[in-house]
């Protein structure tokens, strides 16, 4: 199974100000995934990040509120531009390994004041 | 639209009982279902996952069935103990979109001793 961690941990963040994420992969991965939740809720898949192209947003994403890098298969980036306190979540990244399963990293607490 | 239902209610039971949850989906026919687990403040672990040509599967004291006529998963902890209260999650892979997840909200577990 893959190990993930992320950076920051949890961060509390100003209105309009923007906030990257980071994500480190224990191993070469094809597909990153990044979720959003919120207080109180399930996960929400934002966006499917492969190394050499462009990130695919889910519906209600786009690419100038969460833009995202994948400049190699161990890590991935996830900015969060332009905060507003309806961002306050936690951010998660997760690989899937071959039998579909997915690991999910410890997330990022974020807050916007 | 695909939707995925679980019991927004917490479940409680006394330790040692057998665990239910339960996991409905509508509008869809999924190739497998995950089950994941959730603590507080933390990214979900997964458990275990069936695929749609398996009625059953088990690990340790974790037991799932996969109906795709009633399109429904039950999650099943046996002799449950105070440690596994968590939050429960579901997940499928959307129609056409393999590598990906639709989470459902979730329920809550709380094992009492």
């Amino acid at each position: 199974s893959a190990v993930i961690s992320q950076k920051p941990s949890r961060d509390i963040c100003q209105r309009g100000t923007s906030l990257t994420i980071q994500c480190q992969v224990d191993s070469q991965v094809t597909m990153m995934f990044w979720y959003r939740q919120q207080p109180g809720q399930s996960l929400t898949l934002i966006a499917t990040a492969n190394q050499g192209s462009e990130a695919t947003y889910e519906s209600g994403f786009v690419i100038d509120k969460f833009p995202i890098s994948r400049p190699n298969l161990t890590f991935s980036t996830l900015t969060v531009s332009n905060m507003s306190p309806e961002d306050s979540s936690i951010y998660l990244c997760s690989v899937e390994d071959p039998g579909d399963e997915q690991f999910f990293g410890p997330g990022t607490r974020l807050t916007v004041l | 639209s695909q939707k995925i239902e679980q019991n927004s209610e917490a479940l409680n039971i006394q330790e040692g009982k057998t665990a239910t949850l339960t996991c409905n989906y509508t509008n869809y026919s999924p190739a497998y279902l995950q089950w994941y687990r959730q603590d507080p403040g933390r990214g979900p672990v997964f458990l275990l996952l069936i695929r749609e040509n398996e009625k059953e599967k088990r690990k340790e004291r974790l037991k799932v069935t996969f109906d795709t006529t009633l399109k429904q998963s039950l999650f099943h902890i046996t002799a449950s103990q105070p440690a596994d209260s968590a939050t429960y999650l579901c997940a499928l892979p959307p129609s056409g979109g393999y590598n990906k997840l639709i989470f459902g909200a979730g329920t809550r577990l709380a094992v009492h001793p």
